[in-house]
């Protein structure tokens, strides 16, 4: 069946520090991949996705490339800020799913930066 | 413009008794999604209604489980007779359709806590 999996948390980085936190993805159809994000006691919101292969997911500095050879879509920042603090949430949707647009997530990374 | 609303925003709840678990979309969306997180489980899909088609229960955990959506907009989950493998957060997002490419829009979450 379809399933994500992403690093484990909780990473504790510096601020201006480089980030990464790996997803990979397993699905049987054309997936769509997103990045969701959940900052401390707010709700779940879309960072960034990308629909196809290669396509590039980019917002607020963070970005993802849609790896179809190494079914991956990791997220990364050059530098990171204290307000980068959150809950990160790798998701798919797969194409061939008859549930909509369900989404199925990773664990959550949780990343906590340091002034 | 408003997002998804939830309510009530905390439950608590004794073994045995029943809840009901409000969710307001994003108006013009039809596509809405219920999902939980919890500790142990992460995120995970529960249910999912397009517009006026019969809706996906196959996330659904148990019986005691269900979901309706009156006018193609408010839904409400109901949960009978609660077991403490029960509490958890419980998530509403919607969606402008229901293609695997549609940002979902999350609500803040209820959670939902039994004694």
């Amino acid at each position: 069946g379809n399933s994500v999996t992403q690093m484990e948390g909780p990473v504790t980085l510096s601020e201006e520090a480089f980030l990464t936190i790996n997803c990979t993805y397993t699905a049987t159809g054309y997936p769509s991949l997103f990045w969701y994000v959940q900052y401390p006691g707010e709700g779940l919101q879309l960072l960034l996705k990308a629909t196809k292969a290669d396509d590039k997911g980019s917002n607020k500095g963070f970005e993802a490339t849609y790896r179809k050879e190494t079914t991956s879509f990791h997220l990364e920042k050059g530098s990171v800020q204290v307000s980068d603090s959150a809950v990160y949430f790798c998701a798919l949707s797969d194409r061939w799913s008859n549930q909509g647009g369900k989404l199925i997530f990773g664990q959550g990374t949780e990343l906590s930066v340091k002034p | 413009g408003a997002g998804v609303s939830q309510s009530p925003s905390n439950k608590v709840t004794e073994k045995g008794k029943d809840v009901e678990l409000r969710c307001d979309p994003i108006s013009g969306h039809t596509a809405l999604y219920w999902y939980r997180q919890s500790l142990g489980q992460g995120l995970e899909f529960l249910i999912y209604f397009q517009g006026n088609s019969a809706p996906d229960k196959s996330g659904l955990p148990s019986d005691r489980f269900s979901a309706e959506r009156t006018g193609g907009s408010v839904s409400t989950l109901t949960i009978q007779r609660t077991q403490q493998e029960d509490s958890a957060v419980y998530l509403c997002a919607s969606s402008l359709g229901g293609g695997r490419s549609d940002t979902q829009y999350f609500g803040p979450g209820t959670r939902l806590t039994v004694l």
